[in-house]
């Protein structure tokens, strides 16, 4: 079955660490987004990427960063630079223009501090 | 820039109808979705509407946007305890694909 795979569903980080977020789909969809989920705030967009090799930042994008070296992999690290990163992350994938699927959602993984 | 606002908590007896609201800032939004979220899940695509359209139904859902007022609603019919969830409305910006997501309504569904 095609989807969206997020692991690990839960990340402990220490102190001046860095942690990466894995997201695989295999959806063959060009567009892929992170998100951060904070209780009673929604969903904030951290990045986001068109297109292999290209991304763009988000709303909050500071103290992440991202890579998109296959169409099917977008990896988020969390650097030490993110100060308050214990929150809900969701990766999402979409084909643009596709208006009766526009996101489809990974499981999400759980970041919390140690 | 685009703004969504949905009410936070919503309280229902099992058997009733929910009606989870939501306003919106973007007038040149071409559809609007509903997405539904279940406790440590992601999102799942609920339902969505064309801007041209005043309603939408789709079972035990119904979509009813009001374009002048930027208000879409979602209503449950025969709400059950499996409803029980987060529900987002998301809205896209710029008419792009990038879209912006309310905070979501949790609804509770009591026995």
């Amino acid at each position: 079955d095609g989807g969206i795979t997020q692991s690990p569903k839960y990340l402990f980080r220490k102190e001046g660490q860095n942690v990466t977020l894995s997201c695989e789909q295999n959806l063959n969809h060009d567009a892929m987004y992170w998100y951060r989920q904070d209780p009673g705030q929604g969903l904030r967009l951290i990045y986001y990427s068109q297109i292999v090799n290209d991304f763009q930042k988000g709303d909050i994008a500071e103290g992440y960063s991202v890579s998109r070296e296959k169409k099917e992999s977008f990896p988020l690290t969390v650097t030490s630079a993110q100060k308050n990163p214990t929150a809900f992350y969701l990766c999402a994938s979409s084909i643009p223009g596709l208006v009766d699927q526009p996101q489809h959602f990974g499981d999400g993984t759980r970041l919390s501090i140690l | 820039g685009e703004d969504v606002e949905q009410s936070l908590f919503l309280s229902v007896r099992e058997g009733d109808s929910s009606v989870i609201n939501c306003t919106y800032t973007d007038s040149s939004s071409t559809y609007l979705y509903w997405y539904k979220q279940e406790p440590g899940a992601g999102l799942q695509l609920l339902t969505y509407i064309f801007s041209n359209m005043d309603m939408k139904q789709d079972q035990r859902l119904t979509v009813l946007l009001n374009k002048k007022d930027k208000h879409l609603s979602l209503r449950i019919a025969d709400t059950q305890t499996g409803d029980s969830a987060i529900y987002f409305c998301a809205v896209p910006m710029d008419s792009s694909y990038k879209l912006i997501f309310g905070s979501g309504t949790r609804l509770l569904v009591r026995p």
